[in-house]
């Protein structure tokens, strides 16, 4: 079965909501990171967290290990947020999920 | 900082030849070389893990007559996709490993006509 499930495949939202995207893996995971993937296919790593609360900019990861399941908040999202966000577990090797499609409409 | 250049960035090939691809390391050891391919509309897949002096473990569905891959020395490895056909089309990412950090490239997008 597929290691790393992402929720919800897509979304849309006006500019200033805030965004809650969701990740849940099925085996333990000694590493986990949320990329953001450009329109152009290029992966940018936004946050690991392996567990705890982490936050930067208008971004906020919170990971349950015994739970397995991590979120990704953006707030305030704005129209440059746009585009596809992936959550990644490292379990010896990496899994991604299929990614949360983000729309930001201004 | 650690960087990873892939190149080329894009590529076109004709269906049933063969295009390789490259991955560079800069400011670090990648002692391990790992091969990913997302295709349209899906999320990424390991294709083959290389480590230098090792030998290279592909994962199921890819295999090194189809993908052989050269890693000589820790800060270069290189992937062809042979005979590719349009299933092949997708961005090929690298992801080179130092320890337990893993830095990825811009990728290869591979367009096959």
């Amino acid at each position: 079965g597929q290691q790393v499930q992402q929720s919800p495949a897509s979304l849309v939202l006006q500019e200033g909501e805030n965004a809650e995207l969701q990740c849940n893996f099925s085996s333990t995971a000694t590493q986990l990171q949320w990329f953001y993937q450009s329109p152009g296919g290029s992966l940018v790593s936004l946050l690991s967290n392996p567990s705890g609360t982490k936050h930067t900019g208008r971004l906020t990861s919170t990971t349950v290990t015994k739970e397995r399941r991590s979120s990704l908040h953006i707030s305030s999202s704005q129209t440059t947020d746009s585009g596809t966000y992936l959550c990644a577990i490292d379990n010896n090797r990496i899994f991604f999920g299929d990614g949360t499609q983000l729309v930001v409409k201004p | 900082g650690a960087l990873v250049y892939q190149y080329p960035r894009r590529t076109i090939c004709k269906s049933g030849t063969s295009m390789r691809m490259e991955c560079q390391a800069v400011g670090f050891q990648a002692t391990s070389v790992a091969w990913y391919r997302q295709s349209p509309q899906k999320t990424f897949e390991l294709i083959a893990l290389s480590t230098v002096n090792s030998a290279i473990k592909y994962e199921q569905n890819f295999t090194q007559e189809k993908f052989p891959i050269s890693h000589p020395n820790l800060s270069f490895s290189s992937m062809t996709v042979l005979n590719a056909y349009l299933e092949d089309r997708g961005l090929y990412l690298c992801g080179a490993i130092q320890g337990s950090e893993q830095y990825f490239g811009p990728g290869t997008r591979l367009t096959v006509l």
